[in-house]
């Protein structure tokens, strides 16, 4: 049974380019959430993806959109890139179903470097 | 003020010790709790659910008081294994993270 697994697992981008990263979840999962983790901090909430829609987003500017397929993997794009959005990019898998304590599963992330 | 805020650490104990992780929430609409546990360059991964009444699973004990706002994790007997970040998570909607608290456990 595969777990999560994500796209690249390093990238190294300049000031204003754009970037893509990708996530295909745990089989049987239907909900895929992402998180940025800068260092030496806790991750922090992106949006989440179900039936293809966001529902819900954190404090993230629009320059962070996402998309979410109909196999349920999902991409984020991240436009106009700063240095400060150098981080740990993770994506987590999970069921809608599982209810208030559904475990989120992570994926090894992608380390994105913005130079 | 933080949303979840735990201690800073770092916590360095020798093996066998009990140590404690306490962890503080700004939302009383939060709605579940977990522990996670991270290892360097890995990912997170739960190690445990918290649950009103308290939980235990084997050397690990999970308290949550939402009067308080408080959780807190137990290890006894501490293992050289158990060195880790270990992530206080709140439930509100969407998962907040603390920023976690990193435990060595020494020989």
């Amino acid at each position: 049974d595969a777990g999560v697994t994500q796209s690249p697992t390093h990238l190294i981008k300049t000031r204003g380019q754009q970037v893509t990263l990708r996530c295909s979840p745990k089989s049987g999962h239907d909900t895929v959430s992402w998180y940025q983790q800068a260092l030496g901090q806790g991750p922090q909430f992106i949006f989440q993806y179900y039936e293809e829609e966001e529902r819900q987003r954190g404090n993230f500017p629009d320059r962070f959109s996402g998309h979410q397929f109909p196999n349920y993997s999902s991409e984020l794009n991240v436009n106009a890139l700063l240095l400060g959005d150098s981080a740990l990019y993770l994506c987590a898998s999970s069921l809608v179903a599982g209810g208030l304590y559904n475990e989120q599963f992570f994926g090894p992330g992608t380390r994105l470097t913005v130079l | 003020r933080k949303e979840v805020e735990q201690d800073p650490g770092p916590f360095n104990v020798p093996e066998g010790a009990t140590v404690a992780f306490n962890c503080t929430y700004s939302n009383s609409a939060s709605q579940s709790f977990f522990w996670y546990r991270q290892d360097c360059r890995k990912e997170p991964k739960l190690l445990m659910s918290v649950y009103s009444s308290g939980n235990e699973d084997g050397r690990f004990t999970a308290q949550l008081n939402r009067a308080s706002q408080y959780i807190s994790l137990l290890i006894r007997d501490s293992k050289l294994s158990d060195s880790a970040t270990y992530l206080c998570v709140v439930n509100t909607n969407d998962m907040r993270f603390g920023a976690g608290t990193r435990l060595t456990v020494k020989p």
